[in-house]
């Protein structure tokens, strides 16, 4: 069965004060490693997908990372607008199912 | 980016009416949609994958006869919880996976069952 941990289940930094989300998964063959973010109230927004370890991706003050157990949410000099939860998720190879499993996300709060 | 939107964004039911929920891709087609239910402080749980023209797989403890999910086409699904309880009220999410296999999600339903 897929799992999805993330890590810490809540953050807060103050503003400009950059820090990292841990997202650790099994899964039996990765097609893909999703982040997304989650505004209270809201559907997740995607933000990246990364499909093989070593690939990197970058968006504003977000990067992505990602290995063969965990992938990593960089946050590069934080804004307030920043808060929000990170969920990450994972989707199997094979087959035609290509559901997500998600974890249960990084609630993090950036204060000015 | 692609968009998807769902309809009603709140609803507030009755004990035991049905209701029904609309996810729609709005700018791209997508054949596979996805319902996700979410209670508070939660993360997303998979309830059902929708193919267009075909029956929907539900997940294991999901019941197909409480939550119908009909993809007529290949930009509409539809949720409709039937005979609705209070522990129905949740909030409800789909998503659109395009034909690179990335998912993109609706805004959510806030369902309220009183």
């Amino acid at each position: 069965e897929d799992q999805v941990t993330q890590s810490p289940e809540a953050l807060r930094l103050q503003e400009g004060e950059s820090s990292s989300l841990n997202c650790s998964y099994t899964v039996s063959g990765l097609r893909g490693l999703f982040w997304y973010r989650q505004d209270p109230g809201k559907g997740p927004e995607f933000l990246f997908t990364l499909y093989s370890a070593g690939e990197e991706k970058e968006k504003e003050r977000l990067k992505a990372t990602l290995t063969k157990k965990e992938s990593f949410l960089h946050i590069t000099a934080p804004k307030p607008e920043d808060s929000a939860t990170y969920l990450c998720a994972v989707q199997a190879r094979g087959g035609s199912n290509y559901k997500l499993t998600f974890g249960k996300g990084t609630l993090l709060t950036v204060n000015p | 980016g692609a968009v998807v939107s769902q309809h009603p964004s709140r609803v507030i039911c009755k004990s035991g009416t049905s209701v029904k929920i609309e996810c729609r891709s709005l700018d791209f087609q997508a054949t596979t949609m996805f319902w996700y239910r979410q209670f508070p402080k939660q993360s997303l749980m998979l309830m059902a994958t929708s193919n267009e023209g075909s029956k929907a797989t539900y997940e294991q403890g999901v019941e197909k006869d409480k939550f119908l999910i009909n993809h007529a086409s290949l930009t509409l699904s539809t949720l409709t919880v039937t005979s609705a309880h209070p522990e129905d009220s949740s909030f409800y999410i789909c998503s659109a996976m395009d034909n690179s296999y990335e998912q993109y999600f609706g805004p959510g339903t806030r369902l309220t069952v009183t």
